[in-house]
């Protein structure tokens, strides 16, 4: 059973562009959650997708956003870069966060802007 | 704003040596589970409690479940330096759709 993948692995770009990034969940799996890591911040919730339906939403600024699509893939996107948003991007999938289930993580995607 | 906080934040110790790592909230959870990332890799699941006062053991790695479900912990008998990484709490407050996660233990483990 694959895991959960997230394209690109590395990414750089310059302040002011937009970014898109890529999860594709562990097949069944219907909930995706995207989270910021940093060193200074640790791990920060962005947002998280259910059935194609944002269903909670971290304290990020609207420059953040995400879509999920009829087969729970998920993008996340980034506008107007600041060089903050450096940070490693990580997606999470698992069955439904309520109850018991727990977590998968892809390997991240690492986002420099400079 | 429901929290998970670990202790201690950071842990520089010597092989062979035990420690212990405790994560605390005022919530509770439907269950709790325990993740280790290494540097540039994504958190790898190495395990889930549920049951208040449960106790899981995972080779040198033992895990557990307060009582009343707001609290956990993870001790390692004879750390090793494969032990070393971040170690990352989490869980579903009970009647939320949120997964939080605690605010990490940054364990090394010297030779």
């Amino acid at each position: 059973k694959a895991g959960v993948t997230q394209t690109p692995r590395y990414l750089i770009k310059t302040r002011g562009q937009q970014v898109t990034l890529s999860c594709s969940p562990i097949s069944g799996h219907r909930s995706v959650s995207w989270y910021q890591q940093t060193p200074g911040q640790g791990l920060q919730f962005l947002f998280e997708y259910f059935s194609e339906t944002q269903r909670n939403k971290g304290n990020f600024p609207g420059r953040f956003s995400g879509r999920q699509f009829s087969n729970s893939r998920s993008e996340m996107n980034v506008s107007t870069l600041e060089l903050g948003d450096s940070a490693l991007y990580l997606c999470a999938s698992s069955m439904d966060p309520t109850g018991n289930t727990e977590a998968f993580f892809g390997q991240g995607t690492r986002l420099t802007v400079v | 704003t429901q929290l998970l906080e670990q202790s201690p934040q950071f842990l520089s110790i010597q092989e062979g040596e035990n420690l212990t790592v405790y994560c605390n909230s005022s919530s509770v959870f439907s269950s709790l589970q325990w993740y280790r990332q290494e540097p540039g890799e994504g958190p790898v699941l190495l395990v889930t409690v549920v049951t208040g006062g449960e106790v899981k053991k995972l080779k040198r790695l033992t895990f557990q479940f307060g009582d009343a479900r707001k609290d956990s912990s993870l001790h390692i008998t004879a750390a090793q330096p494969g032990d070393t990484g971040l170690y990352l709490c989490a869980g579903g407050p009970t009647g939320t759709y949120k997964y939080i996660f605690g605010t990490g233990t940054r364990l090394k483990v010297l030779a």
